[in-house]
């Protein structure tokens, strides 16, 4: 059965800081891991990684994928109240449908 | 630029009481799908559509049907509501099956759903 494990499921944080939220997976055929931010609605995408493209980074947020660990991590520097927000880590296998983990709720107090 | 529209976006039922939940794209994706959202349990698949015409079942069908009214169009069926299905719903497309080349899904805004 395909899994997509998150932690910490929740985090609270002073803005400023630097967060590293995890994600780890166990999927057959693996095509690549996609991190999204929900707020109070939809969730949007922020990053797709593959074996291509292992490492992304926009603005403050980066992302690693580790594919002999089977995991990703997301890192966000300089966090702000804006950041709080539910980050939800899913994985594509093969050409079924996303997996997705039960996320991480982060947040940042001024 | 609309994207996924979803109607309602609230409702609330009487336990056996039944409706549907209407979802439409408007990216010309081939596949949709449907996802609840239970607190702490990140999404879950409920039913997905690769392509017109075929559906299949996601990791918690029971209790729901769908349709894939034509390539726009794919609802979601309460036959009959348990409160065990009070959640919040979201209707998603992505180009292909499982993957889009760019960027995975595009999410509707939700529907959330009481049963009492």
């Amino acid at each position: 059965e395909d899994k997509v494990v998150q932690s910490p499921l929740s985090l609270v944080v002073h803005e400023g800081d630097t967060v590293t939220l995890n994600c780890s997976y166990e999927v057959t055929n693996f095509r690549s891991l996609l991190w999204y931010k929900q707020e109070k609605k939809a969730p949007t995408f922020l990053f797709m990684l593959t074996s291509s493209g292992i490492e992304k980074k926009s603005g403050r947020l980066s992302s690693i994928l580790d594919k002999k660990e089977l995991s990703s991590i997301l890192n966000i520097t300089a966090t702000q109240t804006g950041d709080s927000a539910i980050y939800l880590c899913a994985v594509a296998p093969g050409n079924t449908p996303l997996v997705f983990g039960k996320g991480t709720r982060l947040s940042v107090i001024a | 630029n609309a994207g996924v529209t979803q109607t309602p976006k609230f409702q609330v039922l009487k336990t056996g009481q039944s409706m549907t939940l209407q979802c439409a794209q408007d990216m010309n994706h081939n596949s949709m799908y449907w996802y609840r959202q239970d607190p702490g349990m990140g999404l879950r698949l409920i039913y997905y559509s690769a392509s017109e015409g075929t559906t299949d079942k996601g990791e918690v069908p029971n209790g729901y049907n769908v349709s894939r009214l034509n390539k726009r169009e794919f609802s979601l069926r309460l036959e009959s509501a348990a409160p065990s299905q009070t959640s919040v719903y979201f209707c998603a497309s992505s180009g292909t099956a499982g993957l889009s080349e760019n960027y995975g899904y595009t999410f509707g805004s939700g529907t959330r759903l009481t049963v009492v």
